[in-house]
């Protein structure tokens, strides 16, 4: 069956400490990967997205992630974590095959606490 | 252009009453999707459609759900006589598709929905 997994649930850093964030898949198929951040209340925003090339990818906000196939991974990485990081982050997969990126599973998500 | 965006951003209804999301896309994108997602949870993928047309339709939408698209721009998401397990955040997104190129998927801030 086709899943994510983010295996931490919640995690606390200190403001300025460096951030990994785990992401697991298990799809048949080549897939598009994606992290997305959502405040309280608020919708989806896009962190950034893998479809193809280059495994290390950049986002905004200073996030990049790392596409591992071997591992199955797309881990969320940020050097210097800012208080205002404080939200939730889901990682999804998507088949590439279909070319449809916004049918999407997501993992169950990450709450990230930021300490001062 | 102001993104995707949902209306009501909060609807509280009796159990056994009907209710009606509206969501607008970006208006260039030829794809709108709709998730749910519960308290705790990622989002799950509900319905797509491409223009007017609805592709695909997840298991998860009961024949309690309906969802249209009547002209290929904004969509409605009607659920019948709801009950308290339909309390959740109904997110939207939309991407465009031009020839083989997707674009990725864009969030608006969701409907939450109580049922008491």
């Amino acid at each position: 069956a086709q899943s994510v997994t983010q295996p931490d649930i919640h995690i606390t850093v200190s403001e300025g400490a460096s951030l990994e964030l785990r992401c697991n898949y298990s799809y048949g198929a080549t897939p598009y990967l994606f992290w997305y951040v959502q405040s309280p209340g608020q919708g989806l925003q896009l962190l950034l997205k893998y479809f193809s090339g280059d495994t290390l990818v950049q986002g905004i906000k200073g996030f990049e992630a790392e596409f591992k196939r071997s591992q199955s991974s797309f881990n969320l990485r940020k050097p210097s974590v800012h208080w205002s990081d404080a939200a939730e982050y889901f990682c999804a997969v998507g088949a590439a095959r279909s070319g449809n990126t916004g049918k999407l599973i997501f993992g169950q998500g990450t709450t990230l606490q930021v300490k001062p | 252009d102001t993104g995707v965006s949902q209306d009501p951003r909060h609807k509280i209804t009796k159990r056994g009453q009907n209710v009606t999301f509206r969501c607008d896309p970006i208006s260039e994108h030829n794809r709108l999707y709709w998730y749910r997602q519960t308290l705790g949870q990622g989002p799950e993928f509900l319905t797509y459609f491409q223009n007017e047309a609805q592709l695909e339709k997840s298991r998860l939408l009961s024949d309690r759900f309906s969802a249209e698209r009547p002209k290929g721009s904004f969509s409605t998401l009607e659920i019948q006589r709801t009950e308290q397990g339909d309390s959740a955040m109904y997110l939207c997104a939309s991407s465009l598709l031009q020839g083989r190129m997707n674009t990725e998927a864009f969030f608006g801030q969701g409907t939450r929905l109580t049922v008491v």
